[in-house]
Parts: structure tokens; sequence; C-alpha cells
């Protein structure tokens, strides 16, 4: 997988939008990134991804530069359920596995 | 709810004894996979399947055997169990044509003694 780049941890006040940087500044223009999150105990939770257009869903919206080379997660009105470990990935080729680095660990205090 | 099941939660076993994890999804998606997670490695790709019939090997396939008869069942078994496959293992589900928007059960807490 092309490399990302991402805060160890981050806080954010319960209510409040989480913004989730990543830098991914050796994609290529065909490769898309994706967003996960881990809550301890549980499994991996696909949120969202984008190639190089704005995405929204129910769970999060993804900002992604124009040159490509980063991107933003935003939770706008994170709770303490969101407490997670978040994962950028950029997959590359098509060999189906994803590999998730060590991701930004978010902790959501009230 | 991920639409994926996966069962025994936890399971307890000894050296050289067959294990199967079972792994379920509601859905009809086409691809399937297994990972297993352990501190230091992260999760990593044991194998996967991409239709009823049809499956490869991951990263780390030695030790362990797959199969899938049904689209909607993807049986994880370890012939003869060892602790280093001591792990929390993990099935996933992917549609057709979005293989990396991949949908993860709760996982089986493996433990080999």
């Amino acid at each position: 997988d092309a490399k990302t780049t991402q805060p160890t941890s981050m806080d954010c006040a319960e209510g409040r939008a989480a913004n989730l940087p990543c830098n991914h500044s050796t994609i290529s223009g065909n490769e898309y990134v994706y967003w996960y999150r881990q809550i301890h105990s549980q499994g991996p939770q696909y949120i969202i991804h984008g190639l190089k257009n704005n995405e929204t869903n129910e769970m999060a919206s993804l900002i992604i530069t124009e040159d490509r080379k980063s991107s933003t997660l935003i939770l706008p009105h994170a709770t303490l359920r969101d407490t997670a470990v978040y994962y950028c990935i950029v997959p590359v080729g098509s060999n189906y596995k994803l590999t998730f680095g060590k991701g930004t660990l978010l902790t959501v205090n009230p | 709810d991920a639409g994926i099941t996966q069962s025994p939660r936890y399971k307890i076993t000894e050296t050289g004894r067959q294990v199967t994890l079972m792994c379920h999804q509601t859905w009809s998606h086409s691809y399937m996979f297994w990972y297993r997670q352990d501190l230091g490695h992260g999760l990593r790709l044991i194998y996967y399947s991409a239709a009823a019939d049809i499956t490869d090997k991951g990263e780390v396939p030695d030790g362990y055997v797959v199969s899938r008869s049904k689209t909607e069942n993807f049986p994880l078994t370890l012939e003869s169990a060892t602790r280093s496959q001591t792990s929390v293992y993990f099935c996933a589900r992917a549609p057709h044509g979005e293989i990396y928007e991949q949908y993860f059960g709760p996982g089986t807490r493996l433990t080999v003694t």
C-alpha cells in the first residue's frame, strides 16, 4: 500500500468536530483513500473512501486536497463512542489486502 | 451490524487439534476475507475468496485451509493448531467491484495451549 502518515494520537471534546489528518504524498492518480476505524476489542469498521472529490456519508466527511497528497476525515459531532484508532489506507494494485498502519488514536473526552 | 457473524467468539484448544472458525454473511457479497491480528503485526491477510469455489492465499496462509461452497459461508480451518496461531481472527466481506470496502465481523479470539 502507498505510504500514509498520521498523527499518533488526538483528543477531541464530545460534541465537537474531530478532524483527523493523513498525508499520502506518493499517491498515484487512480488510487483511492480509504478510512477505517477500530474500537477496542471490535473488528475494524469501514468509514468512507474517495478519489479526489469530497465525500460524505452518515458517519463522516472526507476532504481530499486538490493535489491529493493529503486528506482529512471529519466526524462532525464526536461522541464518546467514536473513541477508536483511525486508519487512513491507500491500497495499491489488486492484491485484495488492506494494510493497517499504526493509525491515530482518537480519544473523545466528556 | 456489519452483516457478518463469526463463531465461536472465543475458543481455547490444544496444540495439534483441528479447529474450524466459522464465518457467515447475511449479504451475498462476492468477496470474503480472513485476517489475523496480533500485537506488533497488525492485521495480516490469511486467505481470501472472490466467489464461491474460488479462493486464494494471502500473506500468511501456512497452517490454514479454507473452503467456500456457498457464497455466504467462508470457514477457516487450522489443521493442526500451534501456539503461534494464538490470535484474534477476523472475517470480512466486500461487494463485487469494491474489494477494499470491507465489512468485518466481531472476531474470534483463539488461544492454543
